[in-house]
């Protein structure tokens, strides 16, 4: 059974419209996180919630943002896609915790942008 | 400076055969943690593997072994007997202790394309 569920598994969006990729959990983790892949590349981490603590990485642009309305869900908006922004979003969710704290991982979003 | 590096763009390797995936990595922080993950092409992350800093001995988890030289930086992914299910991406990840927030994420390296030939 899934635990951590990304919805869409794919999304086409237009240049410039704004976009919501969604991610939800069955494992009460109160961490959750979005991360970015590029194709070819590593996964880079945009940003985390901490319960409601939202976390922003140095290097975020502007353009993305998220919401955590409650444990379960969390959400990645992206305001004004460009067709740099076409990649692999991941989201994970884990317990908070030291170094060896698992991270599960959803199946991802792949997003187009034309 | 990078701190995870994985220096095998990709590797093809014969079915059954056992290989090995490098992976050195650069902190200075005493506690960390060091995981392996699976990704096929399909996109989702698959956990194989962890390795404390503090942990005596190298990891196992069925198949997968962490060779984990400690003075060296490295943590080397060893896959005993290759499937053709094998044949995926692998990235080497690695968490520093938290620096307060006990929710820092996981910093990637550019992961290693395996292709198990037939």
């Amino acid at each position: 059974d899934a635990m951590v569920i990304q919805n869409p598994r794919y999304q086409v969006t237009q240049f410039g419209k704004p976009v919501t990729l969604s991610c939800s959990q069955t494992l009460n983790h109160n961490v959750m996180y979005w991360y970015q892949q590029k194709s070819s590349q590593a996964p880079k981490l945009l940003f985390h919630y901490y319960d409601k603590d939202f976390n922003n990485e140095a290097d975020t642009p502007d353009n993305f943002q998220s919401r955590r309305p409650n444990t379960s869900f969390c959400f990645l908006d992206i305001r004004s896609p460009g067709l740099g922004d076409a990649a692999m979003y991941l989201c994970a969710t884990s317990r908070a915790g030291g170094p060896g704290t698992e991270a599960f991982f959803g199946q991802g979003t792949r997003l187009t942008v034309v | 400076a990078q701190k995870i590096t994985q220096t095998q763009p990709g590797m093809f390797v014969q079915e059954k055969e056992a290989v090995t995936l490098d992976c050195t990595y650069d902190t200075s922080d005493p506690s960390y943690g060091l995981f392996w993950y699976k990704q096929p092409s399909s996109g989702e992350m698959i956990f194989l593997i962890y390795q404390g800093s503090y942990d005596q001995q190298n990891a196992t988890e069925g198949r997968y072994s962490l060779n984990f030289q400690k003075a060296r930086k490295s943590a080397n992914l060893v896959i005993s007997a290759s499937q053709l299910g094998d044949s995926a991406m692998y990235f080497c990840a690695m968490r520093e202790a938290y620096s307060g927030g006990g929710a820092d994420g996981l910093t990637f390296g550019k992961g290693t394309h395996l292709i198990i030939q037939p």
